[in-house]
This record gives C-alpha cells, structure tokens and sequence, in this order.
C-alpha cells in the first residue's frame, strides 16, 4: 500500500458527461500528480500541484481540469468526454521540495467511456 | 526533448533463467532515474531510484544499474511471481518540477 488513495475505482458513464476523479496523497506530502494510462500509450503525465498551486502541465486537454485544496487532496475533473479518454487515470504523490524524490503512485481510476 | 526507450517490449523467461531489461535516456540533465513494477490494473509499485552514473542497488532478485546513457534492471533466477510490467522513469534537471517520464515499459512473463 502506497499510503496514496484515489476514488472512485472504477466509473462508467456516457459520452459528453463530466466526471470528477479524486486523490489523497501520502500523509505529508505536497506535491501531487495526475498520469493517464490508456492501452497503446505509457504513463503520460499530464499534471503536477504543490502545495495547493500548479506546478507543471503536462500533456493535459482543455476539456481536464484539476485543483488541489487547502487540505492537499486534489481532484481530476473530465468534461465533455470522449470515447478516447478511456484510460487508468493515476494520482501520484511525493513529499515535494526535495531534489529527485520518490514519488507513490495510487492504484488508479478505471474510466469507462460508452 | 527529454526521452525514455525500454527494450525488450515484452521477454518471457523460465524460472531461474536471469535475464536483463534495458532502459535507454535522453534527458538534458538527469536528477534520478526511477524503476517501478507494475501489475495489470494496479498502480506503478516503486523498486528504485538512480542518481548518477555508476551506481547500483539491489533488491531481492533484482539489481539495477546507471550509465549516462542508460541503465538495466537485471533479474536473477526469477520466480513467477516477478512477472509483471517494468516501467523506466527519469526526472530531468531545471525547471519547478520533479514530474517523471515514463518508457512504455517491458512486460516480462515467468513461466514455472
């Protein structure tokens, strides 16, 4: 167990719908990350927050939105889905501030898009 | 463009045959190199981090290296339990963030 929880596990929904993908990092950690895993691609990131502020953008459409809140969880928000954004969507979490420091990935978000 | 290359895709094994992954880089300066292993439907399991040329770890079966240009992961005698995805990562210098680069990962198979 990584110590990084994200919820809900798996989500089926329709076409043109929104979802919101949720994340608690580590305790103790700042900085967050969101990958997205689909089946011809790798881990592509597409997100980093520190401390509530965003700290680097990835590969990330304009239809995905995220935040991180004062109490530093963070969510995934999806609009106008697609078909094509089927994928494991991880979060991924890291103490922050420290040079080259581990960083705990979650056990991911199914997205089903039909 | 900073870049990660994994070789084999996929390599399947017997039991107690070593073998060695490879994880070739471009990064305009490298902070770390990560290894994770990841099984079908769960999350990238952190193994090791690497920060400069010449260095080695080790854990259970498993050993990985750096050179500046790459680093392997070698496996030896596994057991079927050591089959799953193992996926290369760099964190490049410069910049406000310490996000990883992933390789597509080489999915390694061992058969009793």
């Amino acid at each position: 167990d990584s110590g990084v929880t994200q919820t809900p596990k798996h989500l089926i929904t329709a076409t043109g719908q929104r979802v919101t993908l949720r994340c608690s990092p580590r305790s103790g950690d700042l900085s967050v990350y969101w990958y997205q895993q689909s089946l011809d691609q790798g881990l592509q990131f597409l997100i980093q927050y520190y401390n509530g502020e965003e700290r680097a953008k990835g590969n990330i459409l304009e239809r995905f939105s995220a935040q991180q809140f004062p109490d530093l969880h963070s969510e995934l928000n999806l609009s106008s889905l697609e078909l094509g954004d089927s994928a494991l969507y991880f979060c991924a979490s890291s103490a922050g501030g420290a040079i080259g420091n581990t960083i705990y990935f979650g056990e991911g978000s199914w997205l089903t898009v039909v | 463009e900073d870049q990660v290359t994994q070789s084999p895709e996929a390599l399947r094994l017997q039991e107690g045959e070593s073998s060695s992954l490879n994880c070739s880089y471009t990064v305009s300066g490298l902070r770390g190199l990560f290894w994770y292993r990841q099984d079908p439907g769960k999350g990238p399991e952190f193994l090791f981090t690497l920060y400069s040329a010449g260095e080695e770890k080790e854990k259970e079966r498993l050993k990985a290296t750096l050179t500046k240009k790459e680093s392997f992961l070698h496996i030896t005698a596994p057991k079927p339990e050591d089959s799953a995805t193992y996926l290369c990562a760099v964190q490049a210098k410069g910049g406000a963030t310490n996000k990883l680069i992933f390789g597509t990962g080489t999915l390694l198979a061992v058969q009793p």
